[in-house]
């Protein structure tokens, strides 16, 4: 199935940088959302966009979707170590019973 | 606020057995439900995606199938296990006007 081109796929950051991630689409999307998952677990929701244009953020992370609909970005601001795992963008169109499409993913490690 | 159970966590499984993988969800009603796999290091897979009891939708060829028998209850199954179907499963729920996907936490699955 397709799957939401992601990037980078890792990355190695030092504590206190900021991390940047986007994701694109041949196709729109309806609403964009971004997962973190943990090692051994399921994807947590962090943030989800409904409108393109929209910028919205959740403490240290800022994700927008983009004004064609076709891509998304995330930001995390100061990075921590508890920021490490991998992280996934997700799209959704109307009409497709819900269903998700998503990223391949980029691994964040983050060093003291 | 609505949690859904996987079990079990992990799970090995010699080539040729059968499979009874089981999602139970509790705190809603009519949820869309959906089985996904992840391989080791890729990003997630839809499998099958159910909008009702007794609804099944196959998103790709495969050697599982999938039923819902009641409202909250969603299982992934197969006759005869091969080695291509270890991975990571995870079941998810989505409700209309929801905020994307609640995930399970996922069964581990190794086909020796």
């Amino acid at each position: 199935g397709q799957q939401l081109n992601q990037s980078p796929q890792s990355m190695f950051i030092q504590e206190g940088e900021d991390v940047s991630m986007n994701c694109t689409s041949s196709s729109i999307f309806n609403t964009w959302l971004w997962y973190k998952q943990d090692p051994g677990e399921g994807p947590v929701l962090l943030i989800a966009l409904y409108k393109a244009g929209e910028l919205t953020s959740n403490g240290r992370l800022t994700a927008q979707f983009g004004i064609t609909r076709k891509d998304s970005f995330l930001n995390i601001s100061a990075s921590i170590p508890s920021d490490v795992g991998i992280y996934f963008c997700a799209g959704q169109r109307a009409g497709t019973a819900s269903k998700l499409t998503f990223g391949t993913g980029t691994r964040l490690q983050v060093t003291l | 606020s609505q949690t859904i159970h996987q079990w079990p966590a992990t799970l090995v499984q010699p080539v040729g057995s059968p499979l009874s993988l089981e999602c139970t969800v509790e705190g809603t009603s009519n949820p869309n439900l959906y089985w996904y796999r992840q391989a080791a290091g890729r990003g997630l897979q839809l499998l099958f995606y159910s909008v009702g009891i007794g609804q099944i939708s196959s998103e790709v060829p495969q050697n599982l199938s999938a039923s819902r028998p009641q409202d909250r209850q969603f299982i992934l199954s197969s006759k005869k296990l091969l080695l291509s179907d270890s991975g990571f499963y995870l079941c998810a729920l989505y409700l209309q006007g929801g905020r994307g996907y609640t995930f399970g936490s996922g069964t581990r699955l190794t086909v020796v």
